[in-house]
């Protein structure tokens, strides 16, 4: 069985403030993990993807995250927060192969200027 | 190169009428996914189809069932509508080869009101 748990249903960051969404998965066996973000009314994009290739990943718009298997983490981070970066935050997991995907419940964003 | 593509964007069915929803995949990609997504319950997966078969599916009860055409089109059918039913239904495509490692891209969704 596999999932994730996202620490945080809401979170709110000063403009150019470091963004932090943490991310926790349990996972039998060795787990793809993904960040994925929705804007209102829109359907979700891809921001990034761990597969097992190197474990600091980087995204698009700025973001990276870095999975820790000690930790069972894949935490979400920007150095500098943008209005733009407003949105909910969906951590992601793949484990046993094909395309069943787990989401967490999600972490809305707030950017406050 | 053209997205996902859903229609219709929105719909407004009443309780025990039935709905399909349909999904076109970005060109190429042969495994479509389907995703409920409601704000008690989240993103829950639904099916996923590959080359016209089911080939994943998730803990929906019978109501809901899917099928995917061979140029890959997919469609969602929910007969008996309930209240519950009312949410965001996404639809992803990708490539698939199987290991998991495909990124799956969305289309806007569904928004389906039952009244």
């Amino acid at each position: 069985a596999q999932s994730v748990t996202q620490l945080g249903s809401h979170v709110s960051v000063s403009e150019g403030a470091l963004v932090l969404l943490r991310c926790n998965y349990s996972s039998s066996v060795p787990p793809y993990l993904f960040w994925y973000v929705q804007y209102p009314n829109q359907g979700l994009q891809l921001l990034l993807k761990y597969t097992s290739a190197a474990t600091l990943v980087k995204g698009i718009n700025g973001f990276e995250a870095e999975f820790k298997k000690s930790e069972t983490s894949f935490h979400l981070t920007k150095p500098s927060a943008h209005m733009s970066d407003a949105a909910e935050y969906f951590c992601a997991v793949i484990s046993g192969g094909y395309q069943k995907v787990t989401f967490g419940t999600g972490t809305k964003l707030q950017v406050i200027p | 190169k053209a997205g996902v593509t859903q229609t219709p964007r929105y719909l407004i069915k009443t309780r025990g009428q039935q709905v399909t929803l349909s999904c076109s995949p970005i060109s190429g990609h042969r495994s479509v996914s389907w995703y409920q997504q409601t704000p008690g319950q989240g993103l829950q997966f639904l099916f996923e189809y590959f080359s016209e078969t089911q080939r994943n599916k998730g803990n929906f009860p019978g109501r809901f069932s899917g099928r995917q055409f061979s140029n890959s089109r997919s469609e969602m059918n929910v007969s008996t509508l309930e209240l519950g039913d009312s949410a965001l239904y996404l639809c992803a495509s990708s490539l698939s080869s199987g290991s998991g490692t495909d990124t799956q891209y969305f289309g806007p969704g569904t928004r389906l009101t039952v009244l």
